[in-house]
């Protein structure tokens, strides 16, 4: 079946440095991906909606110059956390839909990247 | 206020007891999705319901879409370990397919 990737799984990094999240649509084609955060017990939380060659939509609240997403290929979207702080210290976890429709209604999600953030 | 309510919060039963799982939302759903997460692992997709009055059925897992009380239920009958983790509703609560507003979730526990 239909699968999306991310990488990493887990990243450990020290206050101030970036850090890049990939989410990959394995077997299908994706104009739009979506980003979610998840803290400890807490649900999902949309952050913002990365869109294949145009800029990304982001959810109120969320800041788009600390979170650059970019939508390279219709494969491929990345979530860069700029200036990383131990408050961003979240699960990461992107989704995305197949745009050709060939399998209908199924949103899929990646495995979500831990960021720990020292 | 949470526009996605799952009720109960979290849920211990015995092996082979059934139970459900409630989704309400205080807006008109266009869809809702079924997930089951293990805490820090990404999503499973259960199943996904658009029409009012739809259900859908895999393996012990019935889901239910009331349209007209903008809730769903979950279902779980005989439940196993297996069945243990975290359900999540996400809905989509605009046109805008695919993006999901998720409810708080529901901790389950199948003990032996």
């Amino acid at each position: 079946g239909a699968v999306v990737s991310q990488h990493p799984s887990w990243v450990i990094c020290k206050s101030g440095t970036s850090v890049k999240i990939e989410c990959r649509s394995l077997d299908f084609q994706a104009t739009t991906m979506f980003w979610y955060r998840q803290f400890p017990k807490q649900s999902l939380m949309l952050m913002a909606t990365s869109n294949e060659g145009s800029k990304a939509t982001y959810e109120q609240g969320v800041e788009k110059d600390k979170f650059l997403i970019n939508h390279a290929s219709l494969t491929l979207s990345t979530l860069t956390v700029t200036s990383a702080h131990p408050e961003d210290s979240s699960f990461y976890i992107c989704s995305a839909r197949d745009a050709s429709g060939g399998r209908t209604g199924e949103l899929f999600f990646g495995e979500g990247s831990r960021l720990t953030v020292l | 206020s949470q526009e996605l309510e799952q009720s109960p919060q979290s849920l211990i039963v015995q092996e082979g007891k059934n139970l459900t799982i409630n989704c309400t939302s205080s807006k008109t759903l266009y869809g809702l999705y079924w997930y089951k997460q293990k805490y820090g692992e990404g999503l499973i997709f259960l199943m996904m319901l658009q029409k009012g009055g739809e259900e859908k059925s895999h393996e012990k897992i019935t889901a239910k879409l009331d349209e007209k009380k903008q809730q769903s239920s979950l279902h779980i009958t005989a439940s196993q370990p297996s069945h243990a983790g975290i359900y999540l509703c996400g809905a989509q609560l605009t046109g805008t397919a695919s993006k999901l507003t998720f409810g708080t979730g529901t901790r389950l526990q199948v003990t032996l």
